[in-house]
């Protein structure tokens, strides 16, 4: 079965561009959560999308967005990079059915470094 | 305030030795409790997880976790590390409805020695 995959695993953008990453779930997940990870902030949640609808959003500003597809595939999308953008973008699917465990699985992530 | 502590940032052990990883919660709700463990450069792989019944979870890799609710503990413990366990760690809550995110702690980086 596959896991979760995520393209590109290594971007390098300037300040001021703007970056989108996808990420596909396990087949038959239809949850996706993006995660941002750096050194100083840990993992921090960014938003989850269950069947194309964002459910939950978390602490960032409106540069960072997403959606989700009807196959469940998700892009995460910022906009006026800035240099603390740099960090790992994790992806994680989970749940067949909503209500079901919460249970993340994540992908290997999207290194981002801006320059 | 929902949160998870790792008290210790970084831990050396000698291979062969036991390793004991400490995480403590504040949660309002009954939580479901997660170990993750993350090798350089790779995405977070789960390691064991606690939802109820038996607070002792075995996990993958010869890993186990105690739950602990009077001590808002989850502590990861093996009885014999290996060099390749050299990772880092990370104790994460959450609730029990699917897709709702996990609260991480920072994490603890373990090194095994020779």
């Amino acid at each position: 079965k596959a896991g979760v995959t995520q393209t590109p695993r290594y971007l390098i953008k300037t300040r001021g561009q703007q970056v989108t990453l996808s990420c596909s779930p396990i087949s038959g997940h239809r949850s996706v959560s993006w995660y941002q990870q750096t050194p100083g902030q840990g993992l921090q949640f960014l938003f989850e999308y269950f069947s194309e609808t964002q459910r939950n959003k978390g602490n960032f500003p409106g540069r960072f967005s997403g959606r989700q597809f009807s196959n469940s595939r998700s892009e995460m999308n910022v906009s006026t990079l800035e240099l603390g953008d740099s960090a790992l973008y994790l992806c994680a699917s989970s749940g067949k059915l909503a209500g079901e465990n919460n249970e993340q699985f994540f992908g290997p992530g999207t290194r981002l470094t801006v320059l | 305030a929902q949160s998870v502590t790792q008290p210790d940032i970084h831990i050396t052990v000698s291979e062969g030795a036991s390793l004991e990883l400490r995480c403590n919660y504040s949660y309002g709700a009954t939580p479901y409790l997660f170990w993750y463990v993350q090798s350089p450069g790779q995405g977070l792989q789960l390691l064991l997880k606690y939802f109820s019944g038996d607070t002792l979870v075995q996990g993958i890799k010869g890993f186990e976790a105690e739950f602990k609710r009077s001590q808002s503990s989850f502590n990861l413990r093996k009885p014999s590390v290996h060099w390749s366990d050299a990772a880092e760690y990370f104790c994460a809550v959450g609730p029990h409805q699917a897709g709702t995110a996990l609260i991480f702690g920072k994490g603890t980086t373990l090194s095994v020695s020779s």
